[in-house]
């Protein structure tokens, strides 16, 4: 699976755009780009992929480079409930993750009153 | 439906001990996958299975045994427990499908071992 790089943290405002950035310059052709969340002590949850296109769901927006070497995920409306820690990830389509995912220790976002 | 259940939520052991983690799901998938999480740490994968009757190794399998005789269920064995096993236990499951890679997690187990 291809490398991905987050920043460890990021603030932001209750109410405002959260933008999660995410390189993953060594992409290859086939590979998604998911996004999942860990609030404190529970398990992850997944919370959109994409190819290519830009992709939007009922908790965020994924927007992929035209070059697909990096990635943001958009939380549009943050609220406290969405302090957790971010996670994104790189994968080919195994079909369901048959060999699991790679997580690394991805970005912690803190939504501040 | 349920989701991924995973029992128990707390448990403490003392080195040398055996005990099976137990997670259940009631989506029908048929990848199921068991992770550890250490402190400050991303998720490790253990074991995983593709179907019933069907396991593999994942990243840090030692020490851990497991099983897969119903779509259901996939219980983790802790052989012999040791301190270095204290951690975090996540299941989770999915079902392939087109290029999606959704896994369902359930709440974790808390596992120390003395």
């Amino acid at each position: 699976d291809a490398k991905t790089t987050q920043p460890p943290s990021m603030d932001c405002a209750e109410g405002r755009a959260a933008n999660l950035p995410c390189n993953h310059s060594t992409i290859s052709g086939n590979e998604y780009v998911y996004w999942y969340r860990q609030i404190h002590s529970q398990g992850p949850q997944y919370i959109i992929h994409g190819l290519k296109n830009n992709e939007t769901n009922e908790m965020a927006s994924l927007i992929i480079t035209e070059d697909r070497k990096s990635s943001t995920l958009i939380l549009p409306h943050a609220t406290l409930r969405d302090t957790a820690v971010y996670y994104c990830i790189v994968r080919p389509p195994q079909g369901g993750g048959a060999d699991g995912l790679t997580f690394g220790k991805g970005t912690h976002l803190i939504i501040q009153p | 439906n349920a989701g991924v259940t995973q029992t128990p939520k707390f448990q403490v052991l003392k080195t040398g001990q055996s005990m099976t983690l137990q997670c259940a799901q009631d989506m029908n998938h048929e990848y199921m996958s068991w992770y550890r999480q250490d402190p400050g740490m991303g998720l490790r994968l253990i074991h995983y299975s593709v179907g019933a009757g069907i396991t593999d190794q994942g990243e840090v399998p030692n020490g851990y045994n497991v099983s897969r005789s119903t779509t259901e269920d996939f219980p983790l064995r802790l052989l012999s427990a040791a301190p270095s096993q204290t951690s975090v236990y996540f299941c989770a499951s999915s079902h392939p499908g087109s290029g999606a890679d959704t896994q369902y997690f359930g709440p974790g187990t808390r596992l120390t071992v003395l």
